[in-house]
């Protein structure tokens, strides 16, 4: 059975503070991993889908890599507009069965 | 190009009841899937549809269903509704059955009684 797990369950930064929030994963047969930004009260938004080890992503202040156990999210002088949760998600098989991690609530103060 | 839509957006109802959530995908998306978010359980997979059939189930009860019709919009039905139901249920478009982009609408806010 696919497991996701993220890591810290909430993270705290300053303005301008650069930091990484981690996704580990157990799967069989990785299909891709998935990034989506949460805003309270929204459906999550698409930031990025990853197939392979060594792969990189990346969107604004967002970096995303993928390794054979875990992905991370990097955030490079984050803004108080990227607060938010920050979803992960495997997908094992082709279709659009998406596994979640409980995902990590950002508050980035200004 | 307007995104994934979901209708009604909040509805309160009493347990017993049944429900009919409606999604519309984006244009030209064939596949489309549903989840439900609680506090509790996080993101969880309810089922998937593409070209009318249903491809995939997740763990819940008969009581939930759903359908698809030919021009890709989909339902999803809760039966005899329990407290436990209480969820926001979003709907996800894909434009293919491979899923490579998944993009979700602003979900049914879902309170029982």
């Amino acid at each position: 059975e696919d497991q996701v797990t993220q890591s810290p369950e909430a993270l705290r930064l300053q303005e301008g503070e650069s930091s990484s929030l981690n996704c580990s994963y157990t799967v069989s047969g990785l299909r891709g991993l998935f990034w989506y930004r949460q805003d309270p009260g929204k459906g999550p938004e698409f930031l990025f889908t990853l197939y392979s080890a060594g792969e990189e992503k990346e969107k604004e202040r967002l970096k995303a890599t993928l390794t054979k156990k875990e992905s991370f999210l990097h955030i490079t002088a984050p803004k108080p507009e990227d607060s938010a949760t920050y979803l992960c998600a495997v997908k094992e098989t082709s279709g659009s069965r998406l596994t979640f991690g409980e995902g990590t609530q950002l508050t980035v103060n200004p | 190009k307007a995104g994934v839509t979901q209708t009604p957006r909040y509805l309160i109802k009493t347990r017993g009841q049944q429900v009919t959530l409606s999604c519309s995908p984006i244009s030209g998306h064939r596949s489309v899937s549903w989840y439900q978010q609680t506090p509790g359980q996080g993101l969880q997979f309810l089922f998937e549809y593409f070209s009318e059939t249903q491809r995939n189930k997740g763990n819940f009860p008969g009581r939930f269903s759903g359908r698809q019709f030919s021009n890709s919009r989909s339902e999803m039905n809760v039966s005899t509704l329990e407290l436990g139901d209480s969820a926001l249920y979003l709907c996800a478009s894909t434009p293919g059955y491979w899923g490579n982009t998944i993009y979700f609408g602003e979900g049914s806010w879902l309170t029982v009684v």
